[in-house]
């Protein structure tokens, strides 16, 4: 298993530009979400997915839209990228919302907007 | 909105020293998970914390959940070069699991 893939690991946008992060499990997943990370911040919630077709906001989801067509893949789009989008961003997967679920991080996408 | 402080933001410890961060919510939580991160990767599941009062231990790290299942901590006794990283609290309320603020640890040898 692969596990959970994150493409691109770096990308430059400038200001205003459009782009979706790639994010895809072979787990067989059903809870999805996207965390971005920043200096001093910890970990903030973007969006989540508790399975195929649903999709909530999590602590901070202005500029990013997301969908979950398949159990596998679950995009992050930024509308019109901006300097405060600068970040990293991670994508996890889990089993599910239980109390036993482990959450399994891909590597990251470091994002720079200028 | 619910929210997961974590403290101290920074620890820096000798080798061998104990290392403790505190991990406190604003609301009840159905369970806290810890995770580290080491510098350039990304955090790495450690331990899962259920019951009230729960307390478990994984060799030199101890894991605590408070009695009102609002706080945790976690404990690592005599710190070693390979305990460098960022360690996270995340705490699950609902279907929402919401990460702390982060502890950086570093040791020097």
């Amino acid at each position: 298993n692969a596990g959970v893939t994150q493409t691109p690991k770096f990308q430059v946008l400038k200001t205003g530009q459009s782009m979706t992060l790639q994010c895809a499990q072979d787990m067989n997943h059903e809870y999805m979400s996207w965390y971005r990370q920043d200096p001093g911040m910890g970990l903030r919630l973007i969006h989540y997915s508790v399975g195929a077709g649903i999709t909530d906001q999590g602590e901070v989801p202005n500029g990013y839209n997301v969908s979950r067509s398949t159990t596998e893949d679950f995009p992050l789009r930024l509308l019109s990228a901006a300097p405060s989008q600068t970040s990293v961003y991670f994508c996890a997967s889990s089993t599910g919302t239980g109390y036993t679920d482990t959450q399994y991080f891909g590597p990251g996408t470091r994002l720079t907007v200028l | 909105g619910q929210q997961v402080m974590q403290i101290p933001q920074y620890q820096h410890v000798q080798e061998g020293e104990d290392f403790t961060t505190y991990c406190n919510s604003s609301t009840t939580l159905s369970n806290i998970q810890w995770y580290k991160q080491r510098p350039g990767g990304h955090p790495v599941f450690l331990i899962q914390l259920v019951k009230s009062g729960e307390v478990k231990k994984q060799k030199r790290l101890t894991f605590q959940f408070g009695e009102a299942k609002k706080n945790s901590s976690l404990h690592i006794t005599a710190t070693q070069t390979t305990d460098v990283g960022t360690y996270f609290c995340a705490g699950r309320n609902t279907d929402k699991l919401i990460f702390g603020t982060g502890t950086r640890l570093q040791v020097f040898p």
